[in-house]
């Protein structure tokens, strides 16, 4: 089946520092990734949404200056947090698809700033 | 702003029971309903992608239903055991099959032994 990998899972950095989330789909070709936030006992919010080779689109109240969102290749998509405060401490988790796939997810990133 | 809403939040049942909990979503517009298998440290797993009124849905001992003239579906899990304690979401395409799924908060479900 359809393997998505994200790395790290668990980081802890200072706060003003950057740190970038990788998600990269293992066996098939990803036209779409999704990039999603999970805040404690909330579901999880979109964030953005990236193709391959176009700007992410961003979902309304995230800031795409901070989320830098990176699609390069149909099987690589990154997240970048910029300058790290203690709000953006979060659980942030990634979801490719393509025709035929479905929706296939990582495992997740525990984001701590500190 | 589409909503899709579950309940409960959380259950905690006994090994042997069978449970069902519930997702509600738009009726309007809808493509389909998915089912997500959610265990602590790993990948949604994906159970089920809904997609016509009156489906019903089969893995193992977990099924699902389907209502989209009212807009609800049923996850049920017949005698549960402690393997199934995870959370179950349900997510709702926000436009056509590979548009942004809109997420339930999901229902967690813990199986005592």
């Amino acid at each position: 089946g359809a393997v998505v990998s994200q790395h790290p899972s668990r980081v802890i950095c200072k706060s003003g520092t950057s740190v970038k989330i990788e998600c990269r789909s293992l066996d098939f070709q990803a036209t779409t990734m999704f990039w999603y936030r999970q805040f404690p006992k909330k579901s999880l919010m979109l964030m953005a949404t990236s193709n391959e080779g176009s700007k992410a689109t961003y979902e309304q109240g995230v800031e795409k200056d901070k989320f830098l969102i990176n699609h390069a290749s149909l099987t690589l998509s990154t997240l970048t947090v910029t300058s790290a405060h203690p709000e953006d401490s979060s659980f942030y988790i990634c979801s490719a698809t393509a025709a035929n796939y479905g929706y296939t997810f990582g495992s997740g990133t525990r984001l701590t700033v500190v | 702003i589409l909503n899709v809403e579950q309940s409960p939040q959380s259950l905690h049942v006994q090994e042997g029971d069978s449970t069902n909990f519930t997702c509600s979503f738009p009726s309007s517009n809808f493509y389909a309903l998915h089912w997500y298998r959610w265990e602590t440290a790993k990948s949604p797993e994906a159970l089920f992608v809904m997609t016509l009124n009156g489906d019903e849905k089969k893995k193992g001992r977990i099924s699902a239903t389907l209502n989209t003239k009212e807009g609800y579906s049923y996850l049920y899990i017949k005698g549960s055991q402690p393997e199934d304690s995870a959370t179950y979401l349900c997510a709702f395409p926000h436009s056509g099959n590979t548009g942004k799924l809109i997420f339930g908060q999901g229902t967690t479900l813990q199986v005592k032994p």
